[in-house]
């Protein structure tokens, strides 16, 4: 089955550069979605097909995706930004969706 | 304006069956490519995906949980019920409804529900 391998945290200082990683074998030829979910919270859609970024979200927040590794990256962090964020894909063989264990981004 | 939210008992007690409803807004249960999953979060734990119903009534089920999940839907009603039969504490969890979206190459969540919190104990 595909496991989307996430860091557990990340740390940055406001006003720098996060980059959050979600890797599997291949996981360039299927489209990422990301999700922020803050406390006590739904999650909220920042990303998906790898680069594009739903109405109201900040272009501060982008992604990519190559090779084994897909990669959201938030500019200029604020500490409003601290969450957790989740990668997620579809499965096409089994018809699944599958995520990521979750990274928890903190603002130094 | 589409809105999802969730409903369905606080405490279960292990053994017993768990059934929740999701009540939508703002577009349609039978509009072509409009699906609503399930899924749901235990405390600190990561999101998991449970099941999916597509506007054509095809489902789909997360591998471990297929025994026991039932998703169905009332398109005059708007609602999409999931059950969960047998419940263990292991199930403690926040259930979460959301639309899913058609992409270049798979789905993503664009809404979510606000999510329920269920606790199975006895």
């Amino acid at each position: 089955s595909y496991v989307l391998t996430q860091p557990p945290s990340v740390s940055v200082a406001p006003g720098k550069t996060a980059r959050i990683t979600c890797g599997e074998n291949n996981i360039g030829s299927k489209s990422v979605n990301w999700y922020r979910q803050k406390p006590g919270q739904a999650p909220v859609l920042v990303v998906y097909d790898d680069t594009d970024r739903p109405s109201g979200i900040p272009e501060r927040f982008s992604g990519s995706n190559s090779g084994d590794t897909a990669t959201l990256t938030i500019s200029r962090v604020e500490d409003g930004d601290e969450a957790d964020y989740y990668c997620q894909v579809w499965d096409s063989s089994s018809d699944h969706q599958v995520f990521g264990g979750g990274t928890k981004l903190t603002v130094l | 304006q589409v809105t999802l939210k969730e409903s369905g008992p606080v405490l279960v007690k292990p053994t017993e069956t768990l059934t929740l409803t999701c009540t939508v807004s703002g577009f349609s249960l039978s509009s072509t490519r409009m699906t609503v999953s399930w899924l749901r979060q235990p405390p600190g734990k990561a999101l998991e995906w449970l099941a999916h119903i597509f506007s054509n009534d095809e489902e789909s089920y997360s591998t471990s949980l297929k025994s026991r999940l039932t998703i169905s839907k009332d398109t005059s009603k708007s609602q999409v019920v999931l059950t969960l039969t047998n419940v263990d504490p292991v199930d403690t969890a926040t259930y979460f409804c959301a639309r899913i979206r058609p992409g270049s190459k798979g789905y993503y969540f664009d809404y979510w529900g606000q999510g329920t919190r269920v606790t199975v104990s006895s």
